[in-house]
């Protein structure tokens, strides 16, 4: 299994609503990522989570807040965004973190609307 | 801090032709891989090949070769026998030794029949 999964796959939302997004993986990777990409642009770091435990922090808006309840599962709460967050979300994982062979594995995405 | 440059935005390639898109970085650390993905409209991102800085050889995957010259730091990413699968958004990324991956601007590739 070389898959990483990302739910759902589209997501509209008012600016006063909670969601999560959710990212698992079951390759035994240690390490896991949150992106996000706006359209025609290249995806940006948000965080990352390396044995579960959150190692960078992109200095990210706290109306994101990732979650990693355990070593296969990554979400990202949402609260009180804004239009401007509207983007492709993407979740990654790797073996390693901080190590330059390291590929990422990355899901489908999720395609964010903010109303 | 780490840079990398796509200084096309778009390309054409006729079918069954060959293509380079253009990638150089910026690093003062010695020790950095080279990655490159594409992104069909779809929106995942694929991993294609990985050129590491001490690597003497430059990698290739199938029909994808990366031509790593080191010296100008230049990591171009070369598709042989274009195919109309191969449409799509071509990023060039960049780890350093204990860093994590940053991607260029990206190059968004169409394959004319």
């Amino acid at each position: 299994d070389t898959e990483v999964t990302q739910t759902p796959k589209h997501l509209v939302m008012g600016m006063t609503n909670k969601k999560s997004l959710k990212c698992e993986q079951h390759m035994g990777h240690r390490a896991m990522y949150w992106y996000k990409q706006k359209a025609k642009k290249p995806p940006e770091l948000m965080f990352v989570y390396s044995y579960e435990k959150l190692s960078i922090n992109e200095s990210v808006p706290s109306r994101f807040s990732p979650e990693c309840p355990n070593s296969s599962l990554l979400n990202l709460h949402l609260h009180a965004l804004q239009p401007e967050d509207s983007a492709l979300y993407l979740c990654a994982s790797s073996r390693e973190s901080g190590k330059r062979v390291e590929k990422l594995f990355f899901g489908s995405g999720t395609q964010l609307s903010v109303l | 801090a780490q840079k990398i440059t796509q200084t096309q935005p778009g390309m054409f390639v006729q079918e069954k032709e060959a293509v380079t898109l253009d990638c150089t970085y910026d690093t003062s650390d010695p020790s950095y891989g080279l990655f490159w993905y594409k992104q069909p409209s779809s929106g995942e991102m694929i991993f294609l090949i990985y050129q590491g800085s001490y690597d003497q050889q430059n990698a290739t995957e199938g029909r994808y070769s990366l031509n790593f010259q080191k010296a100008r730091k230049s990591a171009n990413l070369v598709i042989s026998a274009s195919q109309l699968g191969d449409s799509a958004m071509y990023f060039c990324a960049m780890r350093e030794g204990v860093g994590d991956m940053r991607f260029g601007a990206g190059t968004r590739l169409t394959v004319k029949p």
